[in-house]
């Protein structure tokens, strides 16, 4: 079965600063890879999705970017973070049906 | 607008009882899938059911599936203290050729409370 690694899973990071956050998959190939964001423990907005190296799809415009770097490597960044950017990071994978869910990076932005 | 919508928001009950959450959506589907999420933790898939599928099981979880409604509901039977979480349906659109790429739209969530 898959496994995924996300990290860090707690982040504080000031208005303007840049971030990167990595999502790595084990127990598959080819997955389609997605990042999610998640508001005050309620439901989850999608945010970039990846059928394969270096494909990158938005779904919403935002202040985040995504890349792909290789099969099982999703990440996600920011040049420079805004207040709004708060929230609860989740990186899934689904080869096939049925997601696995990494478990998240919260990230708070003073 | 969302696609899944889950009524009730919240539910509380007791050890034993039954618990019922319902999922609403708007456009046609290939899927209907359900996720438990502990707080503060990342999301478990629970159970898929296809479009054409009408009612699925696994263990103590039903799944029931109308599409004519455009609804989905999930019965945790006997719940236990460890059942507390929030609990999420996510819908996949599906599409010609699988264009959706398996994306999901998920509800805003039932959170659930069993008391010991």
């Amino acid at each position: 079965s898959q496994t995924i690694h996300q990290w860090p899973a707690t982040l504080v990071q000031p208005v303007g600063s840049p971030l990167s956050l990595e999502c790595t998959v084990e127990g598959t190939s080819n997955p389609n890879l997605y990042w999610y964001r998640q508001a005050a423990g309620r439901g989850l907005q999608l945010l970039f999705y990846s059928v394969g190296i270096g494909q990158i799809s938005s779904e919403v415009p935002q202040n985040l970017s995504a890349s792909r770097p290789q099969d099982r490597q999703f990440i996600l960044s920011s040049k420079k973070l805004l207040l709004s950017d708060s929230g609860f990071y989740l990186c899934a994978s689904q080869p096939y049906y049925g997601y696995t869910f990494g478990s998240g990076t919260r990230l708070t932005v003073v | 607008s969302q696609q899944g919508e889950e009524d009730p928001q919240a539910l509380s009950i007791q050890e034993g009882e039954n618990a019922t959450m319902n999922c609403s959506y708007k456009t046609s589907i290939n899927n209907l899938q359900w996720y438990r999420q502990n707080s503060g933790r990342g999301l478990v898939h629970l159970i898929l059911i296809r479009s054409n599928e009408r009612e699925k099981h696994s263990g103590r979880l039903r799944v029931t599936l109308d599409t004519s409604k455009k609804s989905s509901s999930l019965l945790i039977t006997a719940s236990r203290a460890a059942d507390t979480a929030s609990y999420f349906c996510a819908t996949d659109a599906g599409g010609a050729g699988g264009t959706s790429y398996g994306k999901l739209t998920f509800g805003q969530g039932t959170i659930l409370t069993v008391h010991p």
